[in-house]
């Protein structure tokens, strides 16, 4: 089945570090790519996606890129703000089953940015 | 624009005593939604979802259930709580395509 692995945290950053979250991912078909980020208390917010091979997809300063031949999607930004942390979850939706787009969400990656 | 909700937003319960969980999207039609349980510290655990009124399909069997009584209506309900079923419960809704959207949450402290 699908599956989704994601770099463990807690990643602590300076304020202005460069970002890196890696995912990886498993799955039978053509998936579509996507980063959430949730803030404490929070739901979940799309934050980026990504539909085909080397589409990149982007907001608010993060960047990922679907890299089929390494089944990879790492999440990427130049410059974190303390106002960046919280966790963020890789998940990958596969062509429609039964009707319903299932989503394979990964475990999560905490991300602390500190002054 | 297309909002969701949830409420309540924070609950508090009796082992033994009910649920009901109700979740509304507004601005979009004939919308799949989900139910979601995020346990503390770990990843998303699918528990229903539902393609059209009436339709409910289970992923995880456990003393909670689903209904979908409106288009745009979707509540999770239990007869008896558990000290299990606390966690945070996130609604989600996808108009067709593959991403999906995310209510605000209710978190359930089952004591």
């Amino acid at each position: 089945g699908d599956s989704v692995t994601q770099m463990e945290g807690p990643v602590t950053l300076s304020e202005e570090a460069f970002l890196t979250i890696n995912c990886t991912y498993t799955a039978t078909g053509y998936p579509s790519l996507f980063w959430y980020v949730q803030y404490p208390g929070e739901g979940l917010q799309l934050l980026l996606k990504a539909t085909k091979a080397d589409d990149k997809g982007s907001n608010k300063g993060f960047e990922a890129t679907y890299r089929k031949e390494t089944t990879s999607f790492h999440l990427e930004k130049g410059s974190v703000q303390v106002s960046d942390s919280a966790v963020y979850f890789c998940a990958l939706s596969d062509n429609f089953s039964g009707g319903y787009q299932k989503v394979t969400f990964g475990t999560g990656t905490k991300l602390q940015v500190i002054p | 624009s297309q909002t969701i909700h949830q409420w309540p937003a924070t609950l508090v319960q009796p082992v033994g005593s009910p649920l009901s969980l109700e979740c509304t999207v507004e601005g979009t039609s004939n919308p799949n939604l989900y139910w979601y349980r995020q346990a503390a510290g770990r990843g998303l655990q699918l528990l229903f979802y539902s393609v059209g009124i009436g339709q409910i399909s289970s992923e995880v069997p456990q003393n909670l259930s689903a209904s979908r009584p409106q288009d745009r209506q979707f509540i999770l309900s239990s007869k008896k709580l558990l000290l299990s079923d606390s966690g945070f419960y996130l609604c989600a809704w996808s108009p067709g395509s593959y991403e999906q959207y995310f209510g605000p949450g209710t978190r359930l402290t089952v004591t």
